[in-house]
This record gives C-alpha cells, structure tokens and sequence, in this order.
C-alpha cells in the first residue's frame, strides 16, 4: 500500500519570498509522482509529475519539485511566490495501476500575504 | 481536446432527499471515471471508480452509490441523503490506453450541502 505525508497543513509566505511544501511517500514499488493545485471552489489542476528521467521537474509557471528516492520526498519549491500562487497544493503517487492506487496526500494551504 | 463536465455546481438539500451528480467526459474513448469527496478541511476520498460501462468499484461503503450507463458518463446517487454527505465531489478521468501518464483530469466539482 501507499502512503503520502504532507506535514504542513498551512504555509503563510509573504509576497516575493521563497517556498518549499514538503512531501513525502511511502511505497514498496516504483512510484510516480505528481503535484495538483486546487483553487478555491474549483477542481485540481497537474501542476507537475514525475514519471521517469530527471528528477528534477518543472512547471510553467515557475514551480519546481525534485524526486530524491532515498529519501522518498517529492518536496515542491519557488523561489519567490506571488499572491497568485495562494491556493491548496496536493502531493499524489501512483503505482502506474490506474483507478485505486492513485493515492494523494491531505493537502497544503498556501496563502501569500501583501 | 478533452473536456470534462459536472453538474450541478452547487446542491442544497435536505437531510433523506436524493441526489443525482453527473459527469461527462468528451473528446476521448473508454477513459477510466472516478468520483472523489473532499470534506470540509480535508483532503480528498476517493469513492468511485469505472474502468468501463457498468463496471464500478467502491473503495468506501456508505449511502452512495455511482453508475456508468454510458462510456463517457458517471453518475453518483444517493436514494437518501445524510449530513455527513455534505462535501465538494469531484469526478475525474484518465486514459488508460497508449503509454501511462498517469495524469488525473478532474472537473470543476460539485458543492453539496445537506440541511
């Protein structure tokens, strides 16, 4: 079975700082990883994955994760965030079996502050 | 492109009342349909998945119930609401042929409140 760790429930960051969401998994198979951003009052949305290759993968809009296997962490950066990026953030893996072994973590407020 | 659609976006009913949640997904064939619930301050339950027409697992035994009368449609229902079925559903959808991305596509949700 899966597992995903989200320590932090709330991250409050001011305008133009930097951020790092943590996550971490647990599994006894190759894993794929992936990050989901959820606006208020709307679905989520694949911010990044990582599937194979490059452990360190990167979205459009300036986020970036970096797989470490022997740490098991998927953990999600920005050097400097803007109040756009205010949203809730989910960590998910998968095992490539789709339907129930997509398992994804409890979520991660972030709120950035003028 | 593929697109995927849910209605109603937002529910009020009473406690016992039914409910009827749909999902429709175009622009692909034979996706695999999933229903999730996301409770207040929580984070997200799956409920339901399909891998094909009339085939449906349930991962939580509850009130709730979901079909798939055809390919791109998934439907979640209940005969009789509780106030613990108060949440935000969210169906979403993924391939399952050609290589795996792994990608989940999810609607925009529906907000259910039972009174």
């Amino acid at each position: 079975a899966q597992s995903v760790t989200q320590l932090d429930s709330q991250v409050p960051v001011f305008e133009e700082a930097p951020v790092e969401l943590r996550c971490n998994y647990s599994s006894s198979v190759s894993v794929y990883l992936f990050w989901y951003v959820q606006y208020p009052n709307q679905g989520l949305q694949l911010l990044l994955k990582y599937l194979s290759g490059s452990t360190l993968v990167e979205s459009i809009n300036g986020f970036e994760a970096e797989f470490n296997k022997s740490q098991t962490s998927f953990h999600l950066r920005k050097p400097s965030v803007h109040i756009s990026d205010t949203a809730e953030y989910f960590c998910a893996v998968s095992d490539g079996n789709y339907g129930q072994n997509f398992v994804f973590g409890p979520g991660t407020r972030l709120s950035v502050l003028p | 492109s593929q697109t995927i659609h849910q209605w109603p976006a937002t529910l009020v009913q009473p406690v016992g009342s039914p409910l009827s949640l749909e999902c429709t997904v175009e622009g692909t064939s034979n996706p695999n349909l999933y229903w999730y619930r996301q409770a207040a301050g929580r984070g997200l339950q799956l409920l339901f998945y399909s891998v094909g027409i009339g085939q449906i697992s349930s991962e939580v035994p509850q009130n709730l119930s979901a079909s798939r009368p055809q390919d791109r449609q998934f439907i979640l229902s209940s005969k009789k609401l509780l106030l613990s079925d108060s949440g935000f559903y969210l169906c979403a959808w993924s391939s399952n042929t050609g290589t795996y991305t792994g990608e989940l596509f999810f609607g925009e949700g529906s907000r259910l409140t039972v009174l």
